[in-house]
């Protein structure tokens, strides 16, 4: 079946403008992550969904970014007056129940603020 | 000191040889541990999942995990050019019924022809 999917692939945005990125995870898997890679770092976690609830926001890094999901499927991340050190590459990635450790990644969002 | 420790690299390879990869942690709580390989603009893909110490083995891939010395290794045999990547190692622990991964920055491998 299809694998977890992201869009834009790219985005090119302006420093203060709001910017949504949008995840669509493996069907059946009810876990689903927000993670930030950026150059020379490791991968940074954000958020953890199971199912339309978010147990752990830890990772946010400031209350400019936001995260939601509908319907236990499609989630979308949004940052709010983005800033130059928002830019890096966000994944998503997604589980099945109960086997959260296994997680199958999307391509990611390269973002970019200019 | 950060919870995992992985050696950025690049690791240059000749095709056919023998490549060790190593992760060091601090958190004695990890139970979970996985390597990803990550091919340059594309999103991770898990390669080994492993729980216990000891070793597991796919294809030309072994997992190795040593909890005792909290130091984990992939080795990856007869190294082919489209084994260039990056690898990352990453650990879990269950929290409340649900895990959230640490990972490695990873480290670049290059295999040459």
């Amino acid at each position: 079946g299809a694998g977890v999917s992201q869009s834009p692939s790219n985005k090119v945005t302006e420093k203060g403008k709001d910017v949504e990125l949008r995840c669509d995870p493996i069907s059946g898997h009810t876990a689903l992550y927000w993670y930030r890679q950026s150059l020379g770092q490791g991968l940074e976690f954000l958020i953890y969904f199971q199912g339309n609830s978010a147990p752990d926001k830890s990772g946010l890094p400031s209350d400019r970014f936001s995260a939601e999901r509908t319907g236990g499927s499609v989630s979308t991340l949004t940052i709010q007056r983005t800033q130059q050190e928002d830019s890096a590459v966000y994944l998503c990635a997604s589980s099945w129940p109960g086997i959260e450790d296994e997680q199958f990644f999307g391509p990611g969002t390269r973002l970019t603020v200019l | 000191q950060k919870e995992v420790e992985q050696d950025p690299g690049p690791l240059s390879v000749p095709e056919g040889a023998i490549v060790s990869l190593n992760c060091t942690y601090s958190n004695s709580a990890f139970q979970y541990f996985m390597w990803y390989r990550q091919y340059s603009r594309k999103g991770p893909e898990l390669l080994m999942y492993t729980y216990s110490s000891g070793n597991k083995e796919d294809g030309r891939f072994t997992a190795q995990v040593d909890k005792s010395s909290k130091y984990i290794s992939l080795f990856i045999r007869d190294s082919q050019p489209s084994d260039s990547a990056t690898y990352l190692c990453a650990m879990s622990e269950r929290n409340s019924g649900y895990s959230t991964l640490t990972f490695g920055k990873g480290t670049m491998l290059l295999v040459s022809p």
